[in-house]
C-alpha cells in the first residue's frame, strides 16, 4: 500500500534554533517527492523537489534529503524564524495510469516561539 | 489568472442542503485537482481532472459528491444532501498537465473554501 508517514507529529522549538523533520514512504513506483509547507488558514506552497538522484537540495533556510534505498526523506530548517511557523507536508508523487499521482502525509505542525 | 481561486472562502449551510464550491485554476494547467482537509487533518484526495475528463474519481467518499469541469478551466464540486462530517477546508489545485521533467507534482493550491454544515 502507497503511505507516507511524517514524524514528529507536531514540534515547538524556540526561534533560532534548528529542526529537522522526517519522512519515511512506501511509494511505487517512485517518480520524486516534495515537501510542502502549509500556513494556517492557507494552501499548501511547494518548498521543494528531490527526484529519485538526488540526495540533498536546499533552498534557502530549507535543506531537504533524500535516500531512496531507504525510502526516508528529511527536512531540515536552520535558524528558524517565526514565520516557519506552520505544517510541513512530505509528499511522494509516482506515475499511476499515465498521469502523477501525489500521496501526501499528515503533515508535521511546527510552532517556533520567540 | 495569477492564482487559483476558490470560492466563496466560507460557506455555513444546514445540514441537507446542498452546496456548489468553485475553482478558478491557473490559465494554461490543464490538470486540477479537489482535496479536502478536516480540522488538524492531512489532504485527502478527492478527486483528479486533465481537461473535462476525470480519469481519477477514485476519492469521492459517496454519492453525493459530484464535479465537473467546463472549457478545461473552471471546476464545480457539488456537495448534496449535505451532512455534518462534511465540514472541512475544500482545497483545489491545478498543475500543468505534462510537466518538463523534474517538475512533476508541482501543484498550485487555492486558499480553500471553508465548509461548516450546522
Amino acid at each position: 500500500k502507497n503511505q507516507v508517514e511524517q514524524s514528529p507529529q507536531s514540534l515547538i522549538i524556540l526561534e533560532g534554533k534548528n529542526c529537522t523533520l522526517q519522512c519515511n514512504y512506501t511509494v511505487s513506483p517512485f517518480s520524486n517527492l516534495r515537501w510542502y509547507k502549509q500556513d494556517t488558514g492557507r494552501g499548501p506552497v511547494s518548498l521543494t523537489i528531490m527526484t529519485f538522484s538526488e540526495n540533498t537540495k536546499s533552498n534557502g533556510r530549507y535543506t531537504a534529503t533524500l535516500d531512496a534505498d531507504t525510502k526516508q526523506s528529511s527536512l531540515h530548517i536552520t535558524a528558524s524564524q517565526l514565520s516557519d511557523s506552520a505544517s510541513y507536508i512530505c509528499v511522494v508523487i509516482l506515475v499511476s495510469g499515465g498521469y502523477n499521482k501525489l500521496i501526501f502525509g499528515a503533515g508535521t505542525r511546527l510552532a517556533v516561539h520567540p | 489568472g495569477a492564482g487559483v481561486s476558490q470560492s466563496p472562502s466560507n460557506k455555513v449551510t444546514e445540514k441537507g442542503k446542498d452546496v456548489e464550491l468553485r475553482c478558478d485554476p491557473i490559465s494554461g494547467h490543464t490538470a486540477l485537482y479537489w482535496y479536502r482537509q478536516s480540522l488538524g487533518q492531512g489532504l485527502e484526495f478527492l478527486i483528479y481532472f486533465q481537461g473535462n475528463s476525470a480519469p481519477d474519481k477514485s476519492g469521492l467518499p459517496s454519492d453525493r459528491f459530484s464535479a465537473e469541469r467546463t472549457g478545461g478551466s473552471v471546476s464545480t464540486l457539488t456537495i448534496q444532501r449535505t451532512q455534518q462530517e462534511d465540514s472541512a477546508v475544500y482545497l483545489c489545485a491545478s498543475s500543468l498537465g505534462r510537466p518538463l521533467p523534474g517538475l512533476a507534482g508541482e501543484l498550485f493550491f487555492g486558499e480553500g473554501s471553508r465548509l461548516t454544515v450546522l
